[in-house]
């Protein structure tokens, strides 16, 4: 099983400041294989980015992804108040499909 | 614009079976593949399983293999999750979400969650 690892666990930061989410895999992951996704309080968790780095449809251009191989990067550029949440990695390239433990982004 | 409703918040005794479903809107179940993800309190996402759009299989997590039966009614474009000897750690929201699989995989649609809790 693939382990994904997310760091930090929580983030402090204020609006207007950049966050910079890091996964890493136990194993190499495909980047096509490797997605972000952003969840509220209450809500079900909204995807923000598939392949590792590609922003899927009405996601803002401040969320941003990189990386590959087992090193995987989220970044948000400039935190509006709607981004303060719990963000998840996810990978597909082999079963079963596991998910990070997420890492929460609060105001400080 | 696909839309998954799911069914309502359910209660259980340990030992029993709970079935939640999952309706599509904007398409047919058929042209998509559905799958389920767990979110117990406080705790993060898990993958069940779902359909195999490359084997045309539904494809489960080992964790569940033998206790969870995934199934599709494209009469109503529903699909069906099926748990069974039910544990106070099922308790938890289960999401069903569909997958896109071409040269990338995600998650794009999402139900809004059931919570199913297990008590005695």
């Amino acid at each position: 099983e693939i382990v994904l690892t997310q760091s930090p666990g929580t983030l402090s930061l204020s609006p207007g400041e950049r966050a910079t989410l890091s996964c890493r895999a136990s194993q190499s992951v495909s980047s096509s294989y490797l997605a972000w996704y952003q969840q509220k309080p209450g809500q079900a968790p909204r995807l923000l980015i598939y392949g590792a780095s590609s922003r899927a449809t009405g996601i803002p251009d401040r969320f941003s992804g990189s990386g590959s191989g087992t090193d995987f990067t989220l970044t948000i550029s400039r935190l509006e108040p709607e981004d303060f949440a719990v963000y998840y990695c996810q990978q597909f390239g082999s079963s079963p499909w596991t998910f990070g433990q997420g890492t929460k982004v609060e105001i400080k | 614009q696909v839309q998954l409703v799911q069914s309502g918040a359910e209660v259980k005794k340990p030992g029993a079976s709970v079935k939640v479903s999952c309706k599509v809107s904007g398409n047919t179940l058929t042209e998509l593949s559905m799958h389920w993800v767990r979110q117990a309190p406080g705790k993060g996402l898990e993958w069940m399983g779902g359909y195999d759009p490359e084997d045309g299989e539904i494809i489960y997590a080992q964790k569940f293999q033998g206790r969870v039966t995934m199934t599709e009614d494209s009469s109503t474009d529903t699909a069906y999750m099926e748990l069974s000897s039910l544990r106070s750690e099922d308790t938890a929201v289960y999401y069903c979400a569909t997958l896109r699989s071409a040269i990338f995989y995600y998650f794009d649609y999402w139900g809004q969650g059931t919570l199913v809790t297990v008590s005695s």
